[in-house]
């Protein structure tokens, strides 16, 4: 079992329609959790991180933790164009020497107009 | 906030060449650097940890004698990439950490990436 595991899609929504991503990890003792975005051909940008079981919201993006089922999600509303990417989920995972990210592989979003 | 610069942007070598490639973070202190490698449409594959004022910490399968990593500052770090080879073509990704208090210590935030092409 992968350590984050992602559906690598790619998953398609018309514009303005709501687009859902998932992720499932299999370590209990995560307790950090984060959304990059990437397009093609460039680095890893940002979105949102959470901590707390729940839902935190900014802007257009709704992230979701629920660490008795292992899971996170990332809602993005009013899907645009421009939010056609790769969203890659990321896990903090405790080492020896401190703690690193692990990701997904990843899931392929387009948006169409 | 949390800016992370590379340099070059883009490299083009030949083969048997050495080539270094610098990680800068800009507005924040980062004890922690991470170097990644990407191939095309392929995942982020860490290549080794590094903390500042210390040996990097290199994930299994990559060679530590071919890819150089210093740590020397809170600001910046170094990967060099030794006697490159065409395998070794890729997008070098790196990623920095802050120290408590600045940002969130947990968070990385990545450069632009260096797109290395060896001849």
């Amino acid at each position: 079992q992968k350590e984050v595991e992602q559906n690598s899609g790619p998953l398609s929504v018309p514009e303005g329609a709501i687009a859902s991503l998932n992720c499932t990890y299999s370590d209990r003792g995560s307790q950090s959790f984060f959304w990059y975005r990437q397009y093609s051909g460039k680095s890893p940008e940002l979105i949102m991180s959470i901590y707390s079981n729940g839902d935190k919201e900014d802007g257009r993006f709704t992230a979701q933790l629920n660490k008795a089922s292992q899971y996170v999600s990332l809602l993005i509303r009013d899907s645009q164009p421009s939010d056609s990417a790769t969203y890659l989920c990321a896990v903090n995972k405790r080492m020896e020497y401190g703690n690193k990210l692990v990701f997904g592989a990843g899931t392929i979003l387009r948006v169409k107009s | 906030g949390a800016v992370v610069s590379q340099h070059p942007s883009r490299v083009i070598c030949k083969s048997g060449t050495s080539v270094k490639i610098e990680c800068r973070s800009l507005d924040f202190q980062a004890t922690t650097m991470f170097w990644y490698r990407q191939f095309p449409k392929q995942s982020l594959m860490l290549m080794a940890t590094s903390n500042e004022g210390s040996k990097a910490t290199y994930e299994q399968g990559v060679e530590k004698d071919k890819f150089l990593i210093n740590h020397a500052s809170l600001t910046l770090s170094t990967l060099t990439v030794t006697s490159a080879h065409p395998e070794d073509s890729s997008f070098y990704i790196c990623s920095a950490r802050g120290q408590p208090g600045a940002f969130s210590t947990d968070t990385q935030y990545f450069g632009p990436g260096t797109r290395l092409t060896v001849l």
